[in-house]
């Protein structure tokens, strides 16, 4: 089975521009999760979506919103980009959202510099 | 909320000896716990988890972590670590119990630099 892509990898934008990045699950699961990788503050959770419903939102601005497709694909889109946006965006899937504890595929990423 | 401590920033181990990468987690009941490990400019790779049942759970690459519930812990172990091994590893708790719309949320440690040497 392929894993989780992710596409972009690499990407650099502008302060003030809006980026999509694009996330592709694993064929058959249906939850995907988004995270925010950064040196200081670690991995932090941005949101989740099954079956195309929003289930779960961190706590990031409203600037980061997310959608997800009904063949799973997922999209994550930030407006207003910040210098602090700077991080590895990673994507996971898995084959529920949560109701068995079953463990989540990551992908490679997208590295995302504003300048 | 639940939150995962990973107390060690980096920890330095010899090739060929047993490693140890610490992790104490805080949940309000009881926890499905995970360990994943991230080589350079890649994603997370799964592990092992824990659900239930036996506290030691064995995972890939000769891994394995033992649970303590009275220390709420869950260290990360290997018997005979290798150069191969020097990577960043995660330890992730969730909770049983939805943290909004029937999802369960991932809290991660901030992560442990292993650095295994020749």
């Amino acid at each position: 089975k392929a894993g989780v892509t992710q596409t972009p990898r690499y990407l650099i934008k502008t302060r003030g521009q809006q980026v999509t990045l694009s996330c592709s699950p694993i064929s058959g699961h249906r939850s995907v999760s988004w995270y925010q990788q950064t040196p200081g503050q670690g991995l932090q959770f941005l949101f989740e979506y099954f079956s195309e419903t929003q289930r779960n939102k961190g706590n990031f601005p409203g600037r980061f919103s997310g959608r997800q497709f009904s063949n799973s694909r997922s999209e994550m889109n930030v407006s207003t980009l910040e210098l602090g946006d700077s991080a590895l965006y990673l994507c996971a899937s898995s084959l529920v959202s949560g109701r068995d504890p079953y463990e989540q595929y990551f992908g490679p990423g997208t590295r995302l510099t504003v300048t | 909320a639940q939150s995962v401590a990973q107390p060690e920033d980096q920890v330095n181990v010899a090739e060929g000896n047993p490693l140890t990468v610490k992790c104490t987690y805080s949940v309000s009941g009881n926890p499905y716990l995970f360990w994943y490990v991230q080589y350079p400019n890649r994603g997370l790779q799964f592990l092992l988890k824990y659900i239930t049942g036996d506290n030691l759970v064995k995972g890939s690459y000769g891994f394995e972590a033992e649970f303590n519930k009275s220390q709420t812990s869950f260290h990360l172990k290997k018997p005979s670590a290798l150069v191969s091994d020097s990577a960043l590893y995660f330890c992730a708790v969730r909770d049983i119990t939805p943290s909004g719309a029937g999802s369960y949320q991932l809290t991660f440690g901030k992560g442990t630099k292993l650095s295994v040497i020749p």
